[in-house]
């Protein structure tokens, strides 16, 4: 199993630009998530889903989109790129109810 | 408001030390509480995770603790070593898939 994949691992952009942040899983988990983390700061959560079709906001998911078509995918999508969201970004999935928490390797964004 | 604290911000302690790090969380409804590693510039590492159910889990050198009823949970580092130097992070999970993660404690073991 290859667990939780993110691309890209770096990304420079302009401000206004949009762009998807991707994430998989193949281990069929239900549960996927973003987070942002900012220096010094824990992660927060920008958007989550229970399973295809079905997503929610989470604390932070201002200038964020997402969509869950599939099972395996969750991308995140940036509609007009801001300085304020250069950050690194991570991708989580877990099976329904009380599973153990997988995350990727992170995206880390810059946004000029 | 679901809330996770994480006390203190920084540790800095001498190698050998035992040492405990705190988390407490708002809301009690959790499903599972993680513990998690982070080494500067990198991802996460899973350490440890309590079910709601269970009062404590260990690992090697690490033991988590979890008591719902006052909305806490520590984890215990027996024999510091300078290795064990990074971000330590809990995060409570709760119905719906929400994860909410504490700020992080900064470990620091010197030689």
């Amino acid at each position: 199993n290859a667990g939780v994949t993110q691309t890209p691992k770096f990304q420079v952009l302009k401000t206004g630009q949009s762009m998807t942040l991707q994430c998989a899983q193949d281990m069929n988990h239900e549960y996927m998530s973003w987070y942002r983390q900012d220096p010094g700061m824990g992660l927060r959560l920008i958007h989550y889903s229970v399973g295809a079709g079905i997503t929610d906001q989470g604390e932070v998911p201002n200038g964020y989109n997402v969509s869950r078509s599939t099972t395996e995918d969750f991308p995140l999508r940036l509609l007009s790129a801001a300085p304020s969201q250069t950050s690194v970004y991570f991708c989580a999935s877990s099976q329904a109810g009380r599973g153990e928490q997988y995350f990727g390797p992170g995206t880390r964004l810059t946004v000029t | 408001k679901q809330e996770v604290t994480q006390i203190p911000a920084a540790l800095s302690v001498p190698e050998g030390e035992n040492l405990v790090l705190n988390c407490s969380f708002t809301d009690s409804a959790i499903y599972n509480l993680q513990w998690f590693r982070q080494d500067p510039g990198k991802g996460l590492t899973s350490l440890l995770l309590i079910q709601s159910s269970q009062r404590e889990q260990t690992s090697g050198r690490l033991n988590a603790s979890l008591d719902k009823s006052s909305g806490r949970s520590t984890l215990y580092i027996a024999a510091s070593q300078p290795g064990d130097s990074a971000t330590y992070l809990c995060a409570s999970f709760y119905q719906g898939g929400k994860l909410i993660f504490g700020q992080g404690t900064e470990l620091s073991v010197k030689p």
